[in-house]
């Protein structure tokens, strides 16, 4: 079965801090995607970054980085520097294989709440 | 473009009654889904429509119709509304049912039942 774990449920930080938030996958499938979105205070959902499986380099944007590595099964990421307009909720999520309509469903993580404080 | 669009935004029902939650993309995507996130359960499918014409079931599709009322609109029915629907829910789309395309989120409702 197909699972997205993160088990960081809250973490707290200070302004300037790098910070990681971890997800672990489980999936049988040898092609598959994986994706964070974040989910600040005002609710929407904001899609951050798409990863296949077989790209493991890892992806820096700004602040932002991703490290994917297949041998341990996560897609872990960083905030460097945090600041408090990082605080948000953050999920993983997991493109699921499934047939005909179904594929490419989401099976998402149970977010790990990010508090940035100044 | 106003992406996906969600009405209403808030809505509190008593016990036992209807509504229709409505959800319209402006992206002409062909897949539309609606999730209900509460709190420590991260998103649950409800339902989703992968094209025009087909709906099929979630994770968590007990209580709930849906309508792919065209290309563009995917609404989401409750008939007898439950507390344990207190929620809120999102709406999300996306070009085709592929395992690389991106999901993209409607701004939610948020649903109290009383």
């Amino acid at each position: 079965a197909q699972k997205v774990t993160q088990a960081q449920t809250e973490i707290s930080v200070v302004e300037k801090e790098d910070v990681t938030l971890d997800c672990v996958y489980e999936t049988r499938d040898t092609t598959y995607y994986l994706f964070w979105y974040k989910q600040p205070p005002s609710g929407e959902l904001v899609f951050l970054i798409r990863r296949n499986s077989f790209d493991e380099q890892n992806e820096i944007s700004g602040r932002y980085s991703w490290n994917f590595q297949k041998s341990t099964s996560s897609f872990n990421f960083t905030i460097t520097a945090s600041q408090v307009v990082d605080s948000a909720v953050y999920f993983c999520a997991l493109s699921e294989a499934g047939s005909g309509g179904s594929q490419g469903n989401l099976i998402f993580g149970k977010g790990t709440k990010l508090s940035v404080k100044p | 473009n106003a992406g996906v669009t969600q009405t209403p935004k808030f809505q509190v029902l008593k016990t036992g009654q209807s509504m229709t939650l409505q959800c319209a993309q402006d992206m002409n995507h062909n897949s539309m889904y609606w999730y209900r996130q509460d709190p420590g359960m991260g998103l649950r499918l409800i339902y989703y429509s992968a094209s025009e014409g087909t709906t099929d079931k979630g994770e968590v599709p007990n209580g709930y119709n849906v309508s792919r009322l065209n290309k563009r609109e995917f609404s989401l029915r409750l008939e007898s509304a439950a507390p344990s629907q207190t929620s809120v829910y999102f709406c999300a789309s996306k070009r085709l049912a592929l395992l690389a395309d991106t999901q993209y989120f409607g701004p939610g409702t948020r649903l109290t039942v009383l």
